[in-house]
């Protein structure tokens, strides 16, 4: 399968912990984004990537939410000191450089804090 | 602020009709439009892509409309089918995706 991969896909933690989220973008994509989901709502932007170069951060991606990725392939997202609102689904998404490119999504982490 | 509105926000209809959803954006300079859908508790899967040089889309039982000079576009389904039923959403695109609330569509056999 050359679609984009997430890990975990469940992440169980209890308030205060920090967790970390991996994204594999398609191979040859150089563009990657995250966004969050909360039941009902669409996806929220957080932040994308081209390359290794973090472009774009949302408001909604406080101090305590970073991103990286390293060497312009895959992606981590760190949440440090989980409230409970930070539940929600976290989707990754990958696209080539230019506007006109179809974007891919993978399946999400389902992150509960408890 | 490019914002996404999708009307109707959900939709049941018994299988069979064909239907329309729609989408509009407050900011007409539209990108590529692509359509999605989304299942409960699963990611997001493309259905279409309409690039910004062109008016519509097909694939199969779907086809897709894109008018920039308004800022909206629709998806036709045709002969709509219980495994329809998901959430729909349409994004515009501008370097990063911007998305409404998307429409629900069920589909009863």
């Amino acid at each position: 399968d050359t679609g984009v991969s997430q890990n975990p896909r469940h992440k169980i933690t209890k308030r205060g912990q920090n967790v970390t989220f991996r994204c594999d973008p398609i191979s040859e994509h150089n563009r990657l984004y995250w966004y969050r989901q909360t039941l009902g709502q669409g996806p929220e932007f957080l932040t994308y990537f081209q390359n290794e170069a973090q472009l774009e951060k949302s408001r909604l991606l406080s101090d305590r939410f970073s991103a990286e990725r390293p060497k312009g392939s895959f992606s981590t997202l760190e949440i440090q000191r989980t409230e409970q609102g930070d539940s929600a689904m976290y989707l990754c998404a990958s696209s080539l450089r230019t506007e006109n490119t179809e974007a891919f999504f993978g399946q999400g982490t389902r992150l509960t804090v408890v | 602020k490019q914002e996404v509105t999708q009307i109707p926000a959900a939709l049941s209809v018994p299988e069979g009709e064909n239907l329309v959803l729609n989408c509009s954006f407050t900011d007409s300079a539209i990108y590529n439009l692509q359509w999605f859908r989304q299942d409960p508790g699963k990611g997001l899967t493309s259905l279409l892509l309409i690039q910004s040089s062109q008016r519509e889309q097909t694939s199969g039982r779907l086809n897709a409309s894109l008018d920039k000079s308004s800022g909206r576009s629709t998806l036709y389904i045709a002969a709509s089918q219980p495994g329809d039923s998901a959430t729909y959403l349409c994004p515009n695109q501008g370097g990063k995706l911007i998305f409404g609330q998307g429409t629900e569509l069920s589909v009863k056999p």
